[in-house]
């Protein structure tokens, strides 16, 4: 399995607060996603990386920031997080472009 | 918007039975790609075909894919209970680093 972390893996938080979720590899792999999966709704994009500090939005990136200051870590930042946003996220990782994509274990995420 | 879209939505079979599930997408792709997901966990990488390919094989997957008619299916012969997960296709038709996703298709191995 690739080497692809999250963390954490489960959190209950209240809405206003900020939330951030990690992704760490260890693949030395170029590109990295972050995904929110909700029923009837299947993967939607949140943001992604193509590099150390190059981003960019995905479909559903509002109320969503990230940053990624090192290949390995790529950081996903709810500012202020409302209901909407409980969900499961999971992290992806690609050597290539728009190529397979290995997945982390994902957060579950419980806004209240 | 979703551009893959897999039929059947949900697929319920015995043991031991063929399970195929289908993904049409909408613009031209390089790629695309089949992926599993048990439930609670996260997804994991099947196989790719290129646009290039029109048959590839994994074990009991078998995927076949018809540019023309932009579609693509999986076929898993001799179904396992371990083989109940859902199933989602993805392609690189938007031309940049994202994969464009479907909703998946669920499947249920009875034994």
């Amino acid at each position: 399995d690739a080497g692809i972390t999250q963390s954490p893996r489960h959190k209950v938080t209240e809405t206003g607060t900020p939330v951030t979720l990690r992704c760490h590899q260890t693949e030395n792999h170029r590109y990295m996603y972050w995904y929110r999966q909700d029923p009837g709704h299947g993967l939607r994009l949140i943001h992604y990386s193509y590099g150390v500090k190059d981003t960019d939005k995905g479909e559903v990136s509002d109320g969503y920031s990230v940053s990624r200051s090192k290949t390995e870590d790529f950081l996903l930042t709810l500012e202020s997080a409302t209901s909407s946003q409980t969900s499961v996220y999971f992290c992806a990782i690609s050597e290539l472009s728009a190529d397979t994509q290995y997945f982390g274990p994902g957060t579950r995420l419980t806004v209240l | 918007s979703q551009q893959g879209e897999e039929d059947p939505q949900a697929l319920s079979i015995q043991e031991g039975e063929n399970a195929t599930m289908n993904c049409s997408y909408k613009t031209s792709i390089n790629n695309l790609q089949w992926y599993r997901q048990n439930s609670g966990r996260g997804l994991v990488h099947l196989i790719l075909i290129r646009s290039n390919e029109r048959e590839k094989h994994s074990g009991r997957l078998r995927v076949t894919l018809d540019t023309s008619k932009k579609s693509s299916s999986l076929l898993i012969t001799a179904s396992r209970a371990a083989d109940t997960a859902s199933y989602f296709c993805a392609t690189d038709g938007r031309g940049n680093y994202q994969l464009i996703w479907g909703a998946g298709t669920k499947l249920i191995i009875k034994p």
